[in-house]
């Protein structure tokens, strides 16, 4: 079974500074997408990057970049400029490229990002 | 706003009784999901539906169960609660032709079970 690990329950930025959330994930299979979701105190979770596996260029949206490591599997959110919107817990997330799993994703167990004014 | 709407937002239930929790699909999406996050965790993967059959289910006994409508829209149903069920409720709804597998989820519903 496919397991997410984000290690750091809670971290702090300065606004504008850049912070960097840390992501491993356990899998045997080749083809998968993995995730960032934002889940700000109104509990709607909002997609801020994804990565399908096969590309080994890493996902870039804006502020937000990833660094994909698949052979450690490793993935990591940078984000860059850091505002206080950017608050919240933030879930990486695992969905394998099978067919027939489009929206069973495996989440780990978040982090609380705090930004500092 | 990701056109995924969950009703009620927040409700009380007694261990042992019911209940019916409900998602409005965004427009055109075919397939809708429910995850349950209790408090401090990750959702986990209750089910999911594709054309009104149960298409994936996670680790979850039987008496979670759900429907899906021709209109997409979907329900989640919880017989003799327990207080473990107390948790955030949330739908996700994708179109399965989306290999890239964009979902949009709604804003929950929060599960009290006393």
């Amino acid at each position: 079974a496919q397991t997410v690990t984000q290690s750091q329950p809670e971290m702090s930025v300065q606004e504008a500074e850049t912070v960097t959330l840390s992501c491993t994930y356990d899998t045997s299979e080749s083809d998968y997408y993995l995730f960032w979701y934002k889940q700000p105190p109104s509990r709607q979770m909002i997609l801020v990057i994804r990565q399908e596996a096969y590309k080994q260029q890493n996902a870039t949206e804006n502020r937000f970049s990833v660094n994909f490591q698949k052979a450690a599997k490793s993935f990591s959110l940078k984000i860059s400029d850091s505002q206080l919107g950017d608050a919240a817990m933030y879930f990486c997330a695992y969905r394998s490229a099978f067919a027939g799993n489009f929206n069973k994703f495996y989440f780990g167990s978040g982090t609380k990002l705090n930004v500092k004014p | 706003e990701t056109g995924v709407t969950q009703s009620p937002t927040h409700l009380i239930k007694t261990r042992g009784q019911q209940v019916t929790l409900r998602c409005s699909s965004q427009s055109g999406h075919n397939t809708v999901s429910w995850y349950q996050q209790a408090l401090g965790q990750g959702p986990q993967f209750i089910f999911q539906y594709y054309r009104e059959e149960e298409n994936g289910r996670g680790n979850f006994p039987p008496r979670f169960s759900g429907l899906q409508f021709p209109n997409y829209s979907s329900e989640l149903n919880v017989n003799a609660l327990e207080l473990d069920d107390s948790a955030l409720y949330l739908c996700a709804s994708s179109l399965r032709s989306d290999t890239g597998n964009t979902i949009y989820f709604g804003e929950g519903s929060w599960l009290t079970v006393v």
